[in-house]
Parts: C-alpha cells; structure tokens; sequence
C-alpha cells in the first residue's frame, strides 16, 4: 500500500525567506507524486506534479519540488515566500494506471511580516 | 469552464437524518471521485467514477454511503442514517483519464449534530 508521510505539522516563515516543505511516500514501484495547496474553505489546486524524467519540476506560483528516490522524498520548495502563500499543502501519491491519490496529513504554512 | 461546483457549500443534520450531496464535474472530464477530508487530516480517497461506472470503492465507504453517476455527468454522495463520525468535508474531483490532473471542488461541509 501506498503512503505519504509529512513530519511538519505546521511551518512558520518570515515573508520573503526561503520555504521548504518536507515529503516522504512509501510505494512500491515508481510512484507519481504531487503537491497540492489548500486555502481556508476552499478545495485543493494542484502546484505541480511528478511522473518521471528531471528530477527537479517546476510548478505555478514560483514552486518547485525534486524527486529524490534514495530518499523517498519529494520535497516542495520555494525561494522566497509571500503573505499570500499562507494555506495548507498536501502531497500526494499515485501510481501509473491508478490514479486514486493517497495524501499526507498536510503542512500548516504561516507567513510573518 | 467553470470547475468543479460542489452544493451545498454546509450541510448541518441530525445524527439518523439521510443527506445527499451534489458534485458537478468539469464537463469534458470523464473521471469523476470523491475524498473526505476531517479536521487535520488529508483528504481520504472514498470512490471514483470513470463516466457512469463506479470503478472502485473504499472501504470506508460503508453501507450508509451510496454514490451515483448517472449518464457520466453530476454525481451525488448519499450518507444515509447519519452518525456524528460522518462530520467531515465532501470533496469532490474530476479529471480526464490519464492526465491525473485532478480538479477539486470548494467541496460540502457536512455537520451532524
């Protein structure tokens, strides 16, 4: 079975400073991997996605994530944060021909002046 | 396009009433699923569609739930004899096979009191 694990409940981060958020899964095969962001009341959107090839994906927003297999990690990036960027982030996992997702516990990101 | 549009937006019942709710997916997207997702929690995989046919189930989809796609359009999520463990948001995605770009609703808050 497939599973994400992500140790930070909740970050906080001073506006303009660096943001990296922390992702580990456990599956089997080659796992496609996702990062979502979630703002009060609102649904999940999707910052980017992984599925083979560069290990390094760019998504919207100024995100970025780097698959590391050794590692099992998946961790999200940003290099300079904005108040706006306060919400809730989630990765995910799938797998090729399954694409139920299985996600972490989420990420609570705080953004200070 | 308009997304993913999920109603109601809250839904506040007694334990032991039965309630429905409604998910309109992205016209062309073909997969349609539903998540739960409780307070400090990821969302958690219930079903999913593919058109009008229910591909899979979780297990925690019990018997009080029921999820329907008729003619691959809207779906809906009944919970039927609702007990205060059903409190949770109703997410609803849909995506085009393949594509795993899930697009999520502002999903349907149910309480049961």
């Amino acid at each position: 079975a497939q599973s994400v694990t992500q140790p930070d409940i909740h970050i906080t981060v001073s506006e303009g400073a660096s943001l990296e958020l922390r992702c580990n899964y456990s599956y089997g095969a080659t796992p496609y991997l996702f990062w979502y962001v979630q703002s009060p009341g609102q649904g999940l959107q999707l910052l980017l996605k992984y599925f083979s090839g560069d290990t390094l994906v760019q998504g919207i927003k100024g995100f970025e994530a780097e698959f590391k297999r050794s590692q099992s990690s998946f961790n999200l990036r940003k290099p300079s944060v904005h108040w706006s960027d306060a919400a809730e982030y989630f990765c995910a996992v799938g797998a090729k021909g399954n694409e139920k997702l299985t996600f972490g516990t989420g990420t609570r990101l705080t953004i200070i002046p | 396009d308009t997304g993913v549009s999920q109603d109601p937006r809250h839904k506040i019942t007694k334990r032991g009433q039965n309630v429905t709710f409604r998910c309109d997916p992205i016209s062309e997207h073909n997969r349609l699923y539903w998540y739960r997702q409780t307070l400090g929690q990821g969302p958690e995989f219930l079903t999913y569609f593919q058109n009008e046919a229910q591909l899979e189930k979780s297990r925690l989809l019990s018997d009080r739930f029921s999820a329907e796609r008729p003619k691959g359009s809207f779906s809906t999520l009944e919970i039927q004899r609702t007990e205060q463990g059903d409190s949770a948001m109703y997410l609803c995605a849909s995506s085009l096979q393949g594509t795993y770009g899930y697009t999520f609703g502002s999903g349907t808050r149910l309480t049961v009191v």
